[in-house]
């Protein structure tokens, strides 16, 4: 099993620019969702998804959004990338029963000019 | 409003010796809390959990105590190996559903051989 796969590792954009962040899992996972870390702040939720079709706000959603077509996928969406999305993203998954245990991604480290 | 507090930026200990992480929480109605660890350019991995209602839960080398009175928990390590060197973040579920995590800032321990 892969587990939960993002890509790119790496990505550097200009103020402006869009681009999409990829996650998928293979672990039949209904809930996915999206951290951002920064330096002393710890993880913070962007968006989240409950399931298929299903997607929320996070704590810090604005300029980012999301869909959730399938199971495995759940991509996230820079529309205009601003200086300060430049961070790491994690992108995780867990079954919807019990003690919420998240599988992590690698990561996806932004930089935004 | 931090709902999951980890004061400590930074603990370094002996190897061999105890390593003791802790965790302050303002909400007491999570249901449980998690340690996660987490490797530089690696995403963060599930260390252990507990349930709101049991004071303490072992694995192995690590223990975790909850003292609800206080709204504090505790990561024990013992012994502690230059392998355990990594950042730990606490974690409870968001109000709204265990689908969402709130973390805290993390704390990077350091074991010197």
């Amino acid at each position: 099993n892969a587990g939960v796969t993002q890509t790119p590792k790496f990505q550097v954009l200009k103020t402006g620019q869009s681009m999409t962040l990829q996650c998928a899992q293979d672990m039949n996972h209904e809930y996915m969702s999206w951290y951002r870390q920064d330096p002393g702040m710890g993880l913070r939720l962007i968006h989240y998804s409950v399931g298929a079709g299903i997607t929320d706000q996070g704590e810090v959603p604005n300029g980012y959004n999301v869909s959730r077509s399938t199971t495995e996928d759940f991509p996230l969406r820079l529309l205009s990338a601003a200086p300060s999305q430049t961070s790491v993203y994690f992108c995780a998954s867990s079954y919807s029963n019990g003690a919420n245990v998240l599988t992590f991604g690698a990561g996806s480290r932004l930089t935004v000019l | 409003d931090q709902q999951v507090k980890q004061n400590s930026p930074s603990l370094s200990v002996q190897e061999g010796r105890i390593s003791i992480l802790n965790c302050d929480y303002t909400n007491s109605m999570f249901d449980y809390f998690l340690w996660y660890k987490k490797y530089p350019a690696e995403g963060p991995t599930f260390l252990i959990s507990i349930s709101s209602i049991k004071d303490k839960n072992e694995d192995g080398r690590f223990t975790v105590f909850l003292n609800k009175s206080a709204k504090h928990l505790s990561l024990h390590i013992v012994p502690s190996q230059p392998g355990d060197s990594a950042v730990y973040f606490c974690a409870a579920p968001s109000r709204g559903g265990s689908e969402k995590l709130v973390f805290g800032k993390g704390t990077k321990l350091t074991v010197n051989p």
